[in-house]
C-alpha cells in the first residue's frame, strides 16, 4: 500500500521531446508538491499545491507545467526536454495540522529523468 | 533569503555517536525538519523541532535553538544502515510558508 507513488520510475528521452509524470498520494494529504534533486543531490522545491491550487511556483521554466486534477494527483509535463533537466523528480504530500505547524511531508520514490 | 548550511560529508565508527550541525538564516520560521535518505531513495522522515530543546526518538535526536538560528541531528549507537544522507529543512517565510532544504550531509559509517 504505497502512501505516495509516482510513475514512471525511470524516463529516458531526448532532447526536445515532452513527458510527463503522474503522482498520485492515497493519504488524505491536502497538499502536493514537486521537487527536483539534481547530481549535487541539492532537493529543490518547484512547485506546490494545495486542495488543487497552486501555491508555491519557484522560479522554474515555463516548460514545466503542473496539473493537479483533485487533491490526490499532482502531474508534471514537461515541454522541450532540455539536457539539464536531467535529474530525480520526486513528489511528496503532507497535510496542514491545526495551528498552522506543518506536518511531515512524504516523498514519492522519485523519477529519474535522462534526457539525451 | 533563506540559507541553510550543514557540512558536506562526515564519517563516524559503528557504535559511536554523531551530531549532524544545521545554521539557518530564514524569515518567519515555522519549524525545522530532519529528513534521510540513501542513495537511490526517496528521503524518509526523522524529526521535527518548532520550539526550542530537545526532541528525542530511540537512537535519533534533534536541538533547536530559535535565536542561534541553529539546530543538530544526533544519531547515537551508530548502525552501518545509518550511512545516508541527512537533510536538515526548514520551513518559512512570510506570507505563505514553503519548506526549504539543505544540500544534505553525506554520513559514512565505518566498522
Amino acid at each position: 500500500d504505497t502512501a505516495v507513488s509516482q510513475t514512471p520510475k525511470y524516463l529516458v528521452t531526448q532532447m526536445g521531446n515532452d513527458k510527463s509524470i503522474k503522482c498520485e498520494q492515497n493519504l488524505g494529504h491536502d497538499t502536493m508538491y514537486w521537487y527536483k534533486q539534481d547530481s549535487k543531490k541539492f532537493l529543490k522545491i518547484m512547485f506546490s499545491y494545495n486542495n488543487k491550487e497552486l501555491i508555491i511556483n519557484e522560479t522554474v521554466p515555463n516548460r514545466f507545467s503542473p496539473k493537479s486534477p483533485d487533491k490526490a494527483h499532482l502531474n508534471l509535463h514537461i515541454n522541450s526536454l532540455e539536457l539539464g533537466d536531467s535529474a530525480v523528480y520526486f513528489c511528496a504530500s503532507s497535510q496542514e495540522a491545526s495551528g498552522g505547524i506543518q506536518e511531515t511531508q512524504y516523498f514519492g520514490p522519485g523519477t529519474r529523468l535522462l534526457v539525451l | 533569503g533563506q540559507n541553510i548550511d550543514q557540512p558536506t560529508e562526515m564519517t563516524a565508527t559503528e557504535g559511536a555517536i554523531v551530531q549532524i550541525n544545521c545554521t539557518y538564516q530564514t524569515s518567519g520560521f515555522n519549524g525545522l525538519f530532519w529528513y534521510q535518505q540513501h542513495a537511490g531513495e526517496a528521503p524518509t522522515f526523522l524529526s521535527y523541532n518548532v520550539l526550542d530543546g530537545l526532541e528525542e526518538k530511540g537512537r535519533f535526536s534533534s536541538f533547536l535553538s530559535r535565536s542561534k538560528g541553529y539546530s543538530y541531528l544526533l544519531l547515537k549507537e551508530l548502525q552501518m544502515k545509518d550511512s545516508a544522507s541527512y537533510l536538515c529543512a526548514v520551513r518559512a517565510g512570510i506570507g505563505g510558508f514553503k519548506t526549504i532544504f539543505g544540500a544534505g550531509t553525506r554520513l559514512f559509517v565505518k566498522a
